[in-house]
């Protein structure tokens, strides 16, 4: 059974750096074609694909977001460390990670964690 | 990046009705298109991916069809525990964007 729980701070304050965690069971991040993904969503707002890291330790970001995520992975905690710099009240939303699923040419979000609200706030 | 687009942004139908999501691609993505439910308050659930394939444990009044550009979502037959926000989201290239999301609420 896969699960995946993120943590990390609640509050964090303008031009901070947020560093979110995510644990999972279930499946290995040294497997070929496995993949973990970051996701968020402001309050009310729909949802914003950021970043992915591949078992491979291949990394993907948005565009938009590059210069300020960086994603890891520590395949002996089974965790995935997303980190944004810079923090801003824009920045307030629910993060989610996500296992992908890496099927032939397929690569969606099957299992999703619970998310956490992080608020940036003075 | 390829931009996604979903219409309409929301409606409000009743149990039993057949419903019909779409979702449009900037430009061609293939069949690199799932959908997502998200119900209040609850991370998203896979629905379907590769256009038109359910996942698994997805009730077959769920089904997607399209390619290239233009994508449909459809319920054929409204239940309660449908009313929620469906997302599109294309993985044809990075970033795999999602689109704004429909609202499905009871009328």
């Amino acid at each position: 059974q896969i699960t995946l729980k993120e943590s990390g701070p609640t509050l964090v304050k303008p031009t901070q750096t947020l560093t979110l965690t995510c644990t999972f069971s279930g499946f290995s991040l040294s497997t070929s074609g496995v993949g973990v993904g970051w996701i968020r969503q402001p309050p009310g707002k729909a949802l914003e694909w950021l970043a992915l890291i591949y078992w491979d330790d291949d990394k993907r970001y948005s565009p938009s977001l590059k210069s300020r995520l960086t994603i890891t992975k520590d395949t002996s905690k089974n965790q995935v460390v997303l980190t944004m710099t810079n923090m801003d009240p824009v920045d307030t939303a629910t993060y989610y990670c996500a296992h992908l699923y890496s099927g032939y040419l397929d690569r969606v979000f099957d299992y999703w964690g619970q998310g956490t609200l992080v608020t940036v706030s003075s | 990046a390829i931009r996604m687009t979903q219409s309409p942004s929301s409606f409000s139908a009743s149990t039993g009705d057949r419903v019909t999501i779409t979702c449009r691609a900037s430009q061609g993505i293939s069949s690199y298109l799932a959908w997502y439910q998200q119900k209040p308050g609850k991370a998203p659930k896979l629905l379907i991916y590769a256009a038109s394939t359910l996942q698994s444990g997805v009730p077959s009044r769920f089904s997607g069809s399209g390619s290239g550009t233009d994508f449909t979502l459809t319920i054929s037959c409204l239940q309660s525990e449908d009313f929620a926000t469906y997302y599109c989201q294309q993985y044809y290239s990075y970033p795999h964007a999602f689109g704004p999301g429909t609202k499905v609420d009871i009328k």
